[in-house]
């Protein structure tokens, strides 16, 4: 039982256009969600999160849209760049709730930026 | 940041193997985590305080070390076939962050059993 999808497995997106990276969850407990880039052979690196009291969160050109009734966030970056060019995960945890913060991640989705 | 160690390691069927993690300074909070080929992550389990914080869907072959230091380690018993896998280290403030304890990872370890 996948309690964070990630349903598209890639996206392609030409340079200096916007990337949507969705992300849909079951847990309703979940109360704090992330976002990880990943480059093969290393480690994921945390990008930007967002707190369950929050509707969206920016950095930079990130930015974490949470839809609770909807149990659904998305990530856009603005404008993509090559180097954006990675898998990006989507991970959830219930800390109020919880005992931990243990992360319950997607799968990803490859995102390709096209130059 | 995080640093684990090997790189790489290969092992047969039936061994042991201990994988070792550094938290990033001021971390007191230790998660592991094991990611098959295509799949998301998937939470091993949580050390704080150098007591085990929770656990994941993992038999008990699979069990930790947290040390005063806050460096821990991943012992694997009996390995089979199917924890051939990265497996990833991740450190956080743990309680001491409230609700927003950000975890982060470590480059991992690529395990290959055969």
């Amino acid at each position: 039982d996948q309690q964070v999808k990630q349903n598209s497995p890639s996206l392609s997106v030409q340079e200096g256009r916007i990337s949507i990276l969705n992300c849909d969850y079951t847990n309703s407990m979940f109360d704090y969600f992330l976002w990880y880039k990943k480059y093969p052979a290393e480690g994921p690196t945390f990008l930007i999160s967002i707190s369950s009291i929050k509707d969206k969160n920016e950095d930079g050109r990130f930015t974490v849209f949470l839809n609770k009734s909807a149990k659904h966030l998305s990530l856009h970056i603005v404008p993509s760049q090559p180097g954006d060019s990675a898998v990006y995960f989507c991970a959830a945890s219930a800390i109020r709730s919880g005992a931990n913060s243990k992360l319950t991640f997607g799968k990803g989705i490859t995102l390709s930026v096209r130059p | 940041g995080v640093t684990q160690s090997p790189t790489h390691l290969i092992k047969t069927r039936g061994q042991q193997v201990t994988l070792r993690c550094s938290s990033q300074s001021g971390h007191n909070t230790v998660s592991w985590y094991q990611q098959a080929l295509g799949q998301g992550p998937q939470f091993i389990f949580q050390y704080y305080r150098k007591e085990e914080n929770g656990r994941g869907n993992f038999p008990p072959r699979f069990s930790g070390l947290q040390f005063p230091n806050d460096s821990s380690e991943l012992n694997v018993n009996a390995l089979e076939l199917d924890d051939s896998a990265l497996y990833l280290c991740a450190s956080s403030l743990g309680p001491l962050a409230g609700d927003t304890d950000t975890q982060y990872f470590g480059p991992g370890t690529r395990l290959t059993v055969l």
